[in-house]
C-alpha cells in the first residue's frame, strides 16, 4: 500500500491477555518506530527499529511490551498480560532512512482498550 | 533531554483568517530540527512541516509556515486562510537526540474553524 497500514484499528481485550498490533511499513523505509497516544497528549516514543533490529528500545513501559521486526519490513508489538492503564492509541510510523532531519510517516493507528 | 511546550489546549479560527500555534522547545543540542504534524478525527499523524536549526529562512509548504525565533526557542505554526477541513489537533515535535529520528512531541493544540 501507499502509507502505513495498522491492524487492527481497534481492540478491545480483556485485562490480563495477550495482544498483538501490526504495523506494516511503507515499502523500502529502513526505520520503523512506535509510540503510545494516551487521551489528551501527545505521542510518546516506545522503540525504534533500524532493519531487523531494535536500535532503542528505551520508550518501552516495562517488560510487559515487546515488538520485533523479524524481516525488516513488518513489525508486530506484543503487549503481555495487559492492564487497564496500557489503553491508548499506539502508533506507527517508517521514514526512508533514520535521521533527526527525516519526515517519518504515520499510520492511523490502533486503539486499544483493555477492559 | 529536549522538551516541547504547546501552551494553547484549543484554538478558534474564523474561516480565511490566518491563525497562530505556539511552540515553544528547550534543547541543549547546537543542530536541531522541529516538525509540525495535523491529527484529525481520523487519528492519522500528517506530516505539515520541518525546519532546521541551521536554515537561513523560516519554512513554507502552501498555506503552512514556520516562525522560528531560536532567540526565543520558538517555532510557531501560522496557518493562513484558515479552512473548515484545517479543523484537527496540531502536534509540535522535535528529535529527542542522537542521530535517529524519534521524537519526542508537545501535548498539541485543538484548532476549531468557525464557519
Amino acid at each position: 500500500g501507499a502509507g502505513v497500514s495498522q491492524t487492527p484499528s481497534n481492540k478491545v481485550t480483556e485485562k490480563g491477555k495477550y495482544v498483538e498490533l501490526r504495523c506494516d511499513p511503507i515499502s523500502g523505509h529502513t526505520a520503523l518506530y512506535w509510540y503510545r497516544q494516551s487521551l489528551g497528549q501527545g505521542p510518546e516514543f516506545l522503540i525504534y527499529f533500524q532493519g531487523t533490529g531494535a536500535a532503542d528500545d528505551s520508550g518501552l513501559p516495562n517488560d510487559r511490551f515487546f515488538a520485533v521486526r523479524p524481516e525488516g519490513s513488518v513489525s508486530t508489538l506484543k503487549i503481555q498480560r495487559t492492564e487497564r492503564g496500557d489503553s491508548a492509541v499506539y502508533l506507527c510510523a517508517s521514514s526512508l532512512t533514520p535521521g533527526r532531519n527525516t519526515e517519518a510517516f504515520f499510520g492511523q493507528g490502533t486503539r486499544l482498550t483493555v477492559v | 533531554a529536549q522538551k516541547i511546550t504547546q501552551t494553547q489546549p484549543g484554538m478558534f479560527v474564523q474561516e480565511k483568517e490566518a491563525v497562530t500555534l505556539d511552540c515553544t522547545y528547550d534543547t541543549s543540542d547546537p543542530s536541531y530540527g522541529l516538525f509540525w504534524y495535523k491529527q484529525p478525527s481520523s487519528g492519522e499523524m500528517i506530516f505539515l512541516i520541518y525546519q532546521g536549526s541551521y536554515d537561513q529562512q523560516n519554512a513554507t509548504e502552501g498555506r503552512y509556515s514556520l516562525n522560528f525565533q531560536k532567540a526565543r526557542k520558538s517555532a510557531n505554526l501560522v496557518i493562513s486562510a484558515s479552512q473548515l477541513g484545517d479543523s484537527a489537533m496540531y502536534f509540535c515535535a522535535g528529535p529527542t537526540g542522537g542521530s535517529q529520528g524519534n521524537l519526542i512531541f508537545g501535548k498539541g493544540t485543538k484548532l476549531s474553524v468557525k464557519p
